[in-house]
């Protein structure tokens, strides 16, 4: 099945560093979402995005809806230990309530 | 509030033998949700209900899963007879509504021998 593509595929990251990262796709999607995955347990929603262009932060984690409508960008500030983990984007395809995931970006943070 | 529950957590089997997933969404919501995340990979979308209806079940293997919201609460997958390739984890989720942000339970790791 179809997944979106999320860069980059992994990350070794120092502690207190920031961390950027996006999801892209062909098609226009109506609601991105970002979660966070960690090892044994279901993704844990992080940030849900609306509109093209909206900037929505939850604590350290920004998150972008791109103006194309076909990407979108989460960057997490100085990360901490627990920001280990895998963090997954969601798609919901315009005109319909089906949400496509992303390939995840595992993220691993060096104290 | 509860959160999305799922047992079993893990389960062992052979191939051909017959495996079934137990999921109690979230009080309240009319949607659920159940994927497949093989490892390495997100989750797939198998098949969606909206209270005890399916919407969506475009890609649920058909001659071997099959799924089941009986009263529109619980939900029930299950495999018959199960594959090598069917090894992963069976996440349940739900949400309020059709396209409203869905939670997840913890998810059934499945291992095929």
């Amino acid at each position: 099945g179809q997944q979106l593509n999320q860069s980059p595929q992994s990350m070794f990251i120092q502690e207190g560093e920031d961390v950027s990262m996006n999801c892209t796709s062909s098609s226009i999607f109506n609601t991105w979402l970002w979660y966070k995955q960690d090892p044994g347990e279901g993704p844990v929603l992080l940030i849900a995005l609306y509109k093209a262009g909206e900037l929505t932060s939850n604590g350290r984690l920004t998150a972008q809806f791109g103006i194309t409508r076909k990407d979108s960008f989460l960057n997490i500030s100085a990360s901490i230990p627990s920001d280990v983990g895998i963090y997954f984007c969601a798609g919901q395809w315009r005109g319909t309530y089906k949400y496509i995931f992303g390939t995840g970006t595992r993220l691993k943070v060096l104290a | 509030e509860a959160g999305v529950a799922q047992s079993p957590r893990y389960k062992i089997i052979e191939k051909r033998q017959s495996v079934a997933f137990w999921c109690n969404p979230i009080s309240g919501h009319a949607t659920l949700y159940w994927y497949q995340q093989i490892l390495g990979q997100g989750p797939k979308l198998l098949i969606q209900f909206q209270n005890n209806g399916v919407v969506d079940d475009s890609q649920l293997p058909k001659d071997r899963f099959s799924a089941e919201r009986l009263k529109g609460v619980d939900s029930t997958l299950k495999i018959q007879p199960a594959k090598l390739e069917d090894s992963a984890v069976y996440l349940c989720a739900s949400s309020f509504n059709r396209g409203d942000w869905q939670y997840f339970g913890p998810g059934t790791r499945l291992t095929v021998t």
